[in-house]
């Protein structure tokens, strides 16, 4: 049972425009959702998180928008940039609990 | 700060042999979980400690186990090693406030069972 899906296995997009990269949840227990990059032979770097008392968070580039009731949250990085080129994880946790579910994530490639 | 250390990076074992994964916090952390990524499976989770103690488990058969210590670093053991368990075993660390949640990822360890 895929509590956490990120439907899209890749993504291509040029250097500068925006990246949007989607990820839907079931489990209406979950209430904290974050966003992590990997690299090959890398753990997972942690980039941005929402509390589920939120719809929007914002870092620099990265802005991560929650809809409950959809059950859908997606990651913006804009602009773009080259060394965004990674695999991107979106995960999701309940009531507190240092268990994180994580979606099957999405290869981004950033074109020059 | 150093940010959470794992040893080995590599690690070649053989069928129905053991091995000891060794995980290193973020100093001040005091929370460490331990996941699994495979390629078929993605990113699972296995256990987690806080003060020396399991607090949450993952969907994982006996033969993995963990343990903290005082000092909040930890160790992950797996017995009686499946083909099935190649895979790259990750450690994370949490400062566990009452607003976030962030886990930080150690670099992994790469095991091979063959």
């Amino acid at each position: 049972d895929q509590q956490v899906k990120q439907n899209s296995p890749s993504l291509s997009v040029q250097e500068g425009r925006i990246s949007i990269l989607n990820c839907d949840y079931t489990n209406s227990m979950f209430d904290y959702f974050l966003w992590y990059k990997k690299y090959p032979a890398e753990g997972p770097t942690f980039l941005i998180s929402i509390s589920s008392i939120k719809d929007k968070n914002e870092d620099g580039r990265f802005t991560v928008f929650l809809n409950k009731s959809a059950k859908h949250l997606s990651l913006h990085i804009v602009p773009s940039q080259p060394g965004d080129s990674a695999v991107y994880f979106c995960a999701a946790s309940a009531q507190g609990a240092q268990k994180l579910v994580f979606g099957q994530g999405t290869r981004l490639t950033i074109n020059p | 700060k150093a940010g959470v250390t794992q040893t080995p990076r590599y690690l070649i074992k053989t069928r129905g042999q053991q091995v000891t994964l060794s995980c290193s916090p973020i100093s001040g952390h005091r929370s460490v979980s331990w996941y699994q990524q495979t390629p078929g499976q993605g990113l699972q989770f296995l256990f987690e400690y806080f003060s020396e103690t399991q607090r949450n488990k993952g969907n994982f058969p006996g033969r993995f186990s963990g343990r903290q210590f005082s000092n909040s670093r930890s160790e992950m053991n797996v017995s009686t090693l499946e083909l099935g368990d190649s895979a790259l075993y990750l450690c994370a660390s949490s400062l566990e406030s009452v607003s976030s949640y962030e886990q930080y990822f150690g670099p992994g360890t790469r095991l091979t069972v063959t």
